[in-house]
């Protein structure tokens, strides 16, 4: 089982439509929790970073994490063809290190 | 300032050859991580170097190696390429601590022939 599993996709919404990207993961203890997003031919760039359970937003953007079920979620208002783009959910297992644990990302297709 | 920067883009290589990458990070970043991204596998970590130090390995062969200078910027080598090496290599630099948001390259293309 990997450590941190997600929806594989691939997702064709509208413009304007309410985006919902899911994760879980399977260790309780990771308690950092990030959502990247990678165009094509590019490397990912960190969009929300949460710590523990609860919500957090940033413009259209809102990450919530939900520590009592292992569920991690971003969701995306007002989705714009700009954010075609493959999601990645990541976590950090915590202690004095980077390793970066990912999903295997799911691409998302916004249609004009 | 400016972001972290990987040297070559891209690079074509047949099987039993090495590869040496290149990443300098952020400037006053001392932790470089390195990923490997493919289809199959997704975003995988191989190492991660902070002060010149290995501070944590990924599950890889002996065949992938690293290092890191005094100035921060590090190198990752992949020795006896095999068609399966073929991905998109990533690095990673953050501050000190863990917990850090880390900031990715570009990343640089390899393929095996």
């Amino acid at each position: 089982q990997k450590e941190v599993e997600q929806d594989p996709g691939p997702l064709s919404v509208p413009e304007g439509a309410i985006v919902s990207l899911n994760c879980t993961y399977s260790n309780s203890a990771f308690q950092y929790f990030m959502w990247y997003r990678q165009y094509s031919r590019k490397g990912p760039e960190l969009l929300m970073y949460t710590y523990s359970s609860g919500n957090k937003e940033d413009g259209r953007f809102t990450a919530q994490v939900d520590k009592s079920s292992k569920y991690i979620s971003l969701f995306i208002r007002d989705s714009q063809p700009s954010d075609s783009a493959t999601y990645l959910c990541a976590t950090l297992p915590g202690g004095a290190t980077n390793k970066l644990i990912f999903g295997t990302g799911t691409l998302l297709a916004v249609q004009p | 300032k400016a972001g972290v920067t990987q040297t070559p883009r891209y690079l074509i290589k047949t099987r039993g050859q090495q590869v040496t990458l290149s990443c300098s990070p952020i400037s006053g970043h001392r932790s470089v991580s390195w990923y490997q991204q493919t289809p199959g596998q997704g975003l995988q970590f191989l190492f991660e170097y902070f002060s010149e130090t290995q501070r944590n390995k990924g599950n890889f062969p002996g065949r992938f190696s690293g290092r890191q200078f005094s100035n921060s910027r590090s190198e990752m080598n992949v020795s006896t390429l095999e068609l399966g090496d073929s991905a998109l290599y990533l690095c990673a630099s953050s501050s000190d601590r863990g917990q850090d948001t880390q900031y990715f390259g570009p990343g640089t293309r390899l393929t095996v022939l």
